[in-house]
Formats: structure tokens, sequence, C-alpha cells
């Protein structure tokens, strides 16, 4: 099947850094990737919606210059987490999709720890 | 009303237990569904796509009934690997994003 390749894992970070996370398709042309954060015993909230080579489409109540998403090939999303909080400590997921009401493909996630 | 809802559990059976779950969707126009399982600080997996017609696979059975616009996951035997939080997914409103809901959590004991 489809593989999604997400990293780093894991990050610990001082209050105020920047954190890049990146997804990638290894296999398949991902048109669209989708960017969720769970909070621990809590559902994924998909936080935006990144089509290749334009801009993020964000849920509400995210900020878009807090969460910077660039989708700059069809393989390649990342999210950088602009001066981060402890608030937003999380586990952070992307998933791929290859067209329209295809099957979700997701990375393995990623622990942010902002201390 | 959200847009996808789920009982969010716990369901607590017994091992070989039968278990049903439902889902049910706001928008009348998507054409996608799914059911995922995530386990604890996993990312979630494809568990099966359900189609109009109903499809099984295994102990699994998804159905949907659009009328009602309501999806269901039946698990029939179950075992204790089955144990993990089972996610509705369900495809936009502009055909372009997909929308999780809350998920149902299931033990199954020994």
């Amino acid at each position: 099947g489809a593989v999604v390749s997400q990293h780093p894992s894991r990050v610990i970070c001082k209050s105020g850094t920047s954190v890049k996370i990146e997804c990638r398709s290894l296999d398949f042309q991902a048109t669209t990737m989708f960017w969720y954060r769970q909070f621990p015993k809590q559902s994924l909230m998909l936080m935006a919606t990144s089509n290749e080579g334009s801009k993020a489409t964000y849920e509400q109540g995210v900020e878009k210059d807090k969460f910077l998403i660039n989708h700059a090939s069809l393989t390649l999303s990342t999210l950088t987490v602009t001066s981060a909080h402890p608030e937003d400590s999380s586990f952070y997921i992307c998933s791929a999709r290859y067209w329209t009401n295809e099957k979700l493909f997701f990375g393995s996630g990623t622990q942010l720890s902002v201390l | 009303r959200k847009e996808v809802e789920q009982d969010p559990g716990p369901f607590n059976v017994p091992e070989g237990a039968t278990v049903a779950f439902n889902c049910t969707y706001s928008n009348s126009a998507s054409q996608s569904f799914f059911w995922y399982r995530q386990d604890c600080r996993k990312e979630p997996k494809l568990l099966m796509s359900v189609y109009s017609s109903g499809n099984e696979d295994g102990r699994f059975t998804a159905q949907l009934n659009r009328a009602s616009q309501y999806i269901s996951l039946l698990i029939r035997d179950s075992k204790l690997s089955d144990s993990a939080t089972y996610l509705c997914v369900v495809n936009g409103w502009n055909n372009n994003d997909m929308r999780f809901g809350a998920g149902t959590r299931l033990t199954v004991k020994p």
C-alpha cells in the first residue's frame, strides 16, 4: 500500500522556537495533504488542507501565521509551528490522498513537546 | 449538529462478542465513507471503505444508509487485538477535505 513518511517522530523544544515537520508521500503523488492535531484522549482535529501549488485552507480557529504550511511539490508538505509555546504540545499527524474520494494514508505522527 | 458524530463509548465487551458502532454525518452530498482504527499514540490505519451495497471483510461488516445518513461497523467474534479507537471518516463539504468522527473506544476483555 501507499506509504506516507512523517518526521521527526518526536521533537522537544524550548518555548519560542520554531519546529518544522515534514510529510512525504513515498510512492504516489499526493494532490492533497491534510494536517491534524490530537491532544491526549481526544479525537483528531483537522487543522488545514493543503493542495500542491496553492495556499492551504485552514480550519476555523487555527492561526495560519502560527502554523505555516507549504505544499511545494506533489510529494512533500511541511508544517512549521512558529514560536512554539507549551500549549502547542500535541501529536501532529499528516495524511495524503491521491485523488478526491480516495482513502487517506497517514504519516506516523510527530509528538511535539514544548518546554 | 456535528458534521460527523459517533458514540464515544467506551464499549467494553468480552472476547467473542459481537459489537456494532454507528456514525452519522450531516452532509447528504458526501460520497466517500471509511472506517479507520487508531491505537493509542499511533496513526489511524484504514480498516475498510464503506460501499453503498455494504461490504464485508472477515469479521468486519460495514454498511451505509444514505437515507438516514449513517454508516455502521459490525465486528463479530471480537478478539483482544480489536481493542482500539474506531474512527468514522466522511469526505468533506467541498469534496476536498475529510471529516473525522471523534472515535469510538472499544476494549475487548478476556
